[in-house]
């Protein structure tokens, strides 16, 4: 089963620091762009950052650049995502998200393509 | 504020078609792949359209996608009680090298 799981969050005073983890199972993690999406409470989607397959490409939404960091390690199936100098509006769930799309058998991934697994996500609470 | 724009909300009776739609710019749905996402109350978002109007294995075909220029629609026919939702447009954005998704649409079925 192709499943991603995400771990890592949690309660966090304003200027501290998490990594979040996200472990992939069931499907050939190295052949794929991954990405970072959260949502804060009762709002919509915000795509956070994204990383090549071997680490060597990384984007970033403009709010986070210079606080988060997007990585990666092929040989544990996992990315990771260190956010630092945390803010309140940084509390939200953080999805890790697969890139690529599968069709006639074959899989292609990309920055550019749709998300086609989600993990379910782990809460980032920034509060004093 | 969203890169991408969509009417917060949309509503149909079971049966009916509805279309949602999503508008960009040159360096977003003007240049680049429109994928679509389904989320239902407290779930992660779902992959509904991609690459415009492709549709993941297990999404029907009651359920198609369409771009022109630097707008793109999603239709839902023969609309039932589980398409109740809030449904997400996304784009990558060359100017901005990230991905912009939409506001979200929230699919209210009467």
């Amino acid at each position: 089963e192709v499943q991603l799981v995400e771990s890592g969050g949690g309660l966090v005073q304003p200027g501290g620091s998490l990594r979040l983890s996200c472990a992939a199972s069931g499907f050939t993690f190295s052949r794929y762009w991954m990405s970072w999406v959260r949502q804060a409470p009762g709002k919509g989607l915000e795509w956070v950052a994204n990383i090549k397959q071997d680490g060597s490409e990384k984007y970033y939404v403009d709010s986070v650049k210079g606080r988060f960091t997007v990585s990666r390690d092929n040989a544990k199936n996992s990315i990771y995502l260190q956010v630092n100098s945390l803010r309140a509006e940084d509390t939200a769930v953080y999805y890790c998200a697969r890139n690529g799309y599968c069709t006639g058998g074959s899989c292609y991934s990309d920055y550019y393509y749709g998300m086609d697994v989600w993990g379910q996500g782990t809460t980032v609470t920034v509060s004093s | 504020q969203s890169v991408l724009t969509q009417a917060p909300s949309a509503s149909g009776t079971p049966g009916q078609r509805v279309t949602i739609s999503c508008s960009g710019s040159s360096s977003s749905i003007g240049g680049n792949y429109v994928n679509w996402y389904q989320q239902l109350p407290g779930t992660a978002p779902k992959l509904l359209i991609y690459r415009n109007s492709e549709r993941p294995s297990g999404v029907p075909d009651r359920i198609s996608g369409s771009k022109s220029g630097t707008s793109a629609s999603l239709a839902i026919s023969g609309l039932r009680s589980e398409d109740e939702a809030d449904y997400f447009c996304a784009a990558w954005d060359g100017s901005l090298s990230g991905v912009v998704f939409g506001g979200g649409t929230k699919l209210t079925v009467l």
